[in-house]
């Protein structure tokens, strides 16, 4: 079975600064997706970024990257220049195919004034 | 603007209750989810739909079943409500084109069962 590990419970950054968030997973399928969603306090799930596995190039949106390691499994996101808004759990997230996405169980990110 | 609605923010039922959790999209997608979000366990799938009529068990189905008869609308039972269902329950779609499987979440539904 697949499995998605954010080994990260809790972070906190300085505003403007930079931070890193990571994820790894375990499959033994060639062809898959990643995707990093934000989830704001009280608010609702949204996405941030996602990478497929057949593309080399690292996903970047805006002030979020993602270092995509295929042969390590990892996918680490990268957030530039921190805002107060960013403040929310991250969920990386693994899908193949058609199958539902399985999530880790998420970082909560703090981002301090 | 896509839209997942999820029929209440905020439910607080008995033990014993029939409970009925309703989420509806616009976006014509195919595929529908139901998760359970509890602190340190991330989110757990119940149970997912690919088409109408259509339904899949997900990693935590017991104490829950799921009806879709019209593909816009996903419904989440909970047959006799328990303490330990007292969660927050999200609803997501997708499509099943290909390359188009971003899932898309519903605000959420706290439920508290007393």
């Amino acid at each position: 079975a697949q499995t998605v590990t954010q080994s990260q419970p809790e972070m906190s950054v300085q505003e403007a600064e930079t931070v890193t968030l990571s994820c790894t997973y375990d499959t033994s399928e060639s062809n898959y997706y990643l995707f990093w969603y934000k989830q704001p306090p009280s608010r609702q799930m949204i996405l941030v970024i996602r990478q497929e596995a057949y593309k080399q190039q690292n996903a970047t949106e805006n002030r979020f990257s993602v270092n995509f390691q295929k042969a390590a499994k990892s996918f680490s996101l990268k957030i530039s220049d921190s805002q107060l808004g960013d403040t929310a759990m991250y969920f990386c997230a693994w899908l193949s195919g058609n199958t539902p996405l399985v999530f880790g169980k998420g970082t909560r990110l703090s981002v301090i004034a | 603007d896509v839209k997942v609605t999820q029929s209440s923010r905020y439910l607080v039922k008995r033990t014993g209750e029939k409970v009925f959790l309703e989420c509806v999209q616009d976006m014509d997608h195919e595929n529908m989810f139901w998760y359970r979000q509890d602190p340190g366990l991330g989110l757990r799938l119940i149970y997912f739909s690919y088409d109408v009529k259509m339904k899949e068990k997900g990693d935590i189905p017991e104490g829950y079943s799921v009806s879709r008869e019209k593909k816009e609308r996903f419904s989440l039972i909970l047959e006799s409500a328990s303490t330990n269902q007292t969660s927050m329950y999200l609803c997501a779609s997708s499509s099943s084109g290909q390359g188009k499987n971003e899932q898309f979440f519903g605000p959420g539904t706290r439920l508290t069962v007393l």
